[in-house]
């Protein structure tokens, strides 16, 4: 079965600098995509960034950009000049078919003004 | 926009009661699932309809019943309630060959 794991339950960073939330997952399959869904304390869970693993070249959306490395099954999430809105749980996500997410335990985000 | 909504923010409930979590898209969504969020867990799925009448069970099915007589309405139904089932419950809907999910705000329930 896939697993994802986030290691780090929590993570802090100062406004305006860089942070990395670190992803690892297991399988046996060569096509999937991942994902990092963003869940803001208003609790609506919102989709950040995602990977197709058939891709080298890694995803980026303004500020969020990913490191995927396909061979390690490592999936890290960098956030540059972080804002007070970028606080929130962070979910790393595995599918494989498009019927399923297998998430990781999260790791809550605390922005430092 | 994509809009989930389900029926309650909070939710208090007593042992043995039946239950009935309401969750409602619209945006004629095939796919929908219903996923519980538990502290140092993460999100873990306890079922998922990819069209009217049809469910499927998901990693932790037990205690739980679905149902789906609408396309735009998937409800999650707990038929005895119990204190392990207090807990974060979120909806997600998604396009039958979409892997982008859309999720509600979620119900806390708390089971007393």
């Amino acid at each position: 079965a896939q697993t994802v794991t986030q290691s780090q339950p929590e993570m802090s960073v100062q406004e305006a600098e860089t942070v990395t939330l670190s992803c690892t997952y297991d399988t046996s399959e060569s096509d999937y995509y991942l994902f990092w869904y963003k869940q803001p304390p208003s609790r609506q869970m919102i989709l950040v960034i995602r990977q197709e693993a058939y891709k080298q070249q890694n995803a980026t959306e303004n500020r969020f950009s990913v490191n995927f490395q396909k061979a390690a099954k490592s999936f890290s999430l960098k956030i540059s000049d972080s804002q007070l809105g970028d606080a929130a749980m962070y979910f790393c996500a595995y599918t494989q078919g498009a019927q399923k997410l297998v998430f990781g335990q999260g790791t809550r985000l605390t922005i430092n003004p | 926009d994509v809009k989930v909504t389900q029926s309650s923010r909070y939710l208090v409930k007593r042992t043995g009661e039946k239950v009935f979590l309401e969750c409602v898209q619209d945006m004629d969504h095939e796919n929908m699932f219903w996923y519980r969020q538990d502290p140092g867990l993460g999100l873990r799925l306890i079922y998922f309809s990819y069209d009217v009448k049809m469910k499927e069970k998901g990693d932790i099915p037990e205690g739980y019943s679905v149902s789906r007589e609408k396309k735009e309405r998937f409800s999650l139904i707990l038929e005895s309630a119990s204190t392990n089932q207090t807990s974060m419950y979120l909806c997600a809907s998604s396009l039958y060959n979409s892997y982008e999910q859309y999720f509600g705000p979620g119900t806390r329930l708390t089971v007393t």
